[in-house]
């Protein structure tokens, strides 16, 4: 069955900390996986995009990473900030015809001051 | 407009009753979908309409549950005789064509339902 899972589920740490949010599947054939940011009461926002090729992509302070060999998926932020309190959802696409996207519950990060 | 908007934000209901959603996407896509998201749960598709092509419903969760999209641009999300378990956060989201592969999806804000 095709399944994405994240850990944790929910996460807190104090701002200027890092923080490494993770996300196994089991989607095959693979196509790609991206991470979302999720602020409350808003729709998710697309952080970054990891195909098949790609081990590593960075955005600012976030740093994806990619095995497809272990269908492993990591979300790295550094020097967390208040705004970094989100949900982050793993999300791949399947690599068939219909290219479904497949979705994580996503972790949910508390910044504390 | 700038992003995919959606109204309305909120919506409270009683049990049978029908809703209506509506979801305008960025202009020029031609791909949108609705989701839904439970309460610690992960986005479930429900509906994906590309271009004039016939919509792909394989998500929806029962007949209560229809969509229309008029004129290739805003689209509307329909529940006949609603139940307490609809309520959740309600997700459009657009991209361009195809809307596979990687073309990034925008998703608007969400509308909140609520069944009493």
């Amino acid at each position: 069955k095709n399944q994405v899972e994240q850990s944790p589920q929910s996460l807190i740490i104090l701002e200027g900390k890092n923080c490494t949010l993770q996300c196994n599947y089991t989607v095959s054939p693979f196509s790609n996986l991206r991470w979302y940011k999720q602020d409350t009461g808003r729709g998710p926002v697309s952080l970054t995009i990891m195909t098949f090729s790609e081990n590593t992509k960075s955005n600012g302070r976030y740093t994806a990473t990619l095995d497809a060999d272990t269908k492993q998926s990591s979300l790295h932020i550094t020097a967390s900030q208040l705004s970094d309190s989100a949900s982050y959802i793993c999300v791949v696409r399947h690599g068939g015809s219909q290219g479904n996207l497949i979705f994580g519950k996503g972790t949910k990060l508390s910044v504390k001051p | 407009g700038a992003g995919v908007s959606q109204s309305p934000s909120n919506k409270v209901t009683e049990k049978g009753k029908d809703v209506e959603l509506r979801c305008d996407p960025i202009s020029g896509h031609t791909a949108l979908y609705w989701y839904r998201q439970s309460l610690g749960q992960g986005l479930e598709f429900l509906i994906y309409f590309q271009g004039n092509s016939a919509p792909d419903k394989s998500g929806l969760p029962s007949d209560r549950f229809s969509a229309e999209r008029t004129g290739g641009s805003v689209s509307t999300l329909t529940i006949q005789r609603t139940q307490q378990e609809d309520s959740a956060v309600y997700l459009c989201a657009s991209s361009f064509y195809p809307g596979r592969g990687t073309n990034e999806q925008f998703f608007g804000p969400g509308t909140r339902l609520t069944v009493l």
